[in-house]
């Protein structure tokens, strides 16, 4: 499975945007970009995905670089509920049927702190 | 929808005791999955099923025994539990269509102790 470097940690103030970045430099080229967060004593939660253009949602925006060797999470303000560990995966599609493809295969991610 | 449901929220057993983790989804997902998380780390994948009668290993399968008779139930069964199976057990599902997101939903989560 191709890996995803994240920082451990980083801190940001409320209502500021915060940037998060993933190094994939090992990216096939049918690897998709996910991102889950994982609030406090819960499960995780799909955030964003995107192959090769940049996205936006309602919760945040994926940057994309061009090579796709990297990616941004960026949270546009940042509140006290985005205070969660955030996962940067990569993961192939289509799913195959009974193969392995659709896993999620976690790190140990970013856990981002905001401060009022 | 009620989502993706998990019993019970806490659980404590005695090293050697069986017992099962409960999920259930009301979505129609074809792909299921279990996931364990040891404080401080990712999430690690036991294992997971495309479809009811298939199921197959991940990462960290030992020690647990999984089945999927319907689409909607994926239980996770501890035969004999040991301390080192103390953890917080995910379940989650997801579609299977090609092209969509296949967003995964998570569970709210177990809570093991064995002592």
């Amino acid at each position: 499975d191709a890996k995803t470097t994240q920082p451990n940690s980083m801190e940001s103030n409320e209502e500021e945007p915060v940037h998060l970045p993933c190094n994939h430099s090992t990216i096939s080229g049918t690897d998709y970009i996910h991102w889950y967060r994982q609030l406090p004593s819960q499960g995780p939660e799909y955030v964003i995905h995107g192959l090769t253009s940049n996205v936006n949602n309602r919760m945040a925006s994926l940057a994309i670089a061009e090579d796709r060797k990297s990616s941004t999470l960026i949270l546009h303000r940042a509140t006290l509920r985005d205070a969660a560990v955030y996962y940067c995966i990569l993961r192939d599609s289509p799913m195959i049927y009974g193969g392995s493809q659709g896993n999620l295969i976690f790190g140990k991610g970013t856990k981002l702190s905001v401060k009022p | 929808n009620a989502g993706v449901t998990q019993t019970p929220k806490f659980q404590v057993l005695k090293t050697g005791q069986s017992m099962t983790l409960q999920c259930a989804q009301d979505m129609n997902h074809e792909y299921m999955s279990w996931y364990r998380q040891d404080p401080g780390m990712g999430l690690r994948l036991i294992h997971y099923s495309v479809g009811a009668g298939i199921t197959d290993q991940g990462e960290v399968p030992n020690g647990y025994n999984v089945s999927r008779s319907t689409t909607e139930d994926f239980p996770l069964r501890l035969l004999s539990a040991a301390p080192s199976q103390t953890s917080v057990y995910f379940c989650a599902s997801s579609t299977l269509e090609t092209g969509a997101s296949n967003e995964q939903f998570f569970g709210p989560g177990t809570r093991l102790t064995v002592l």
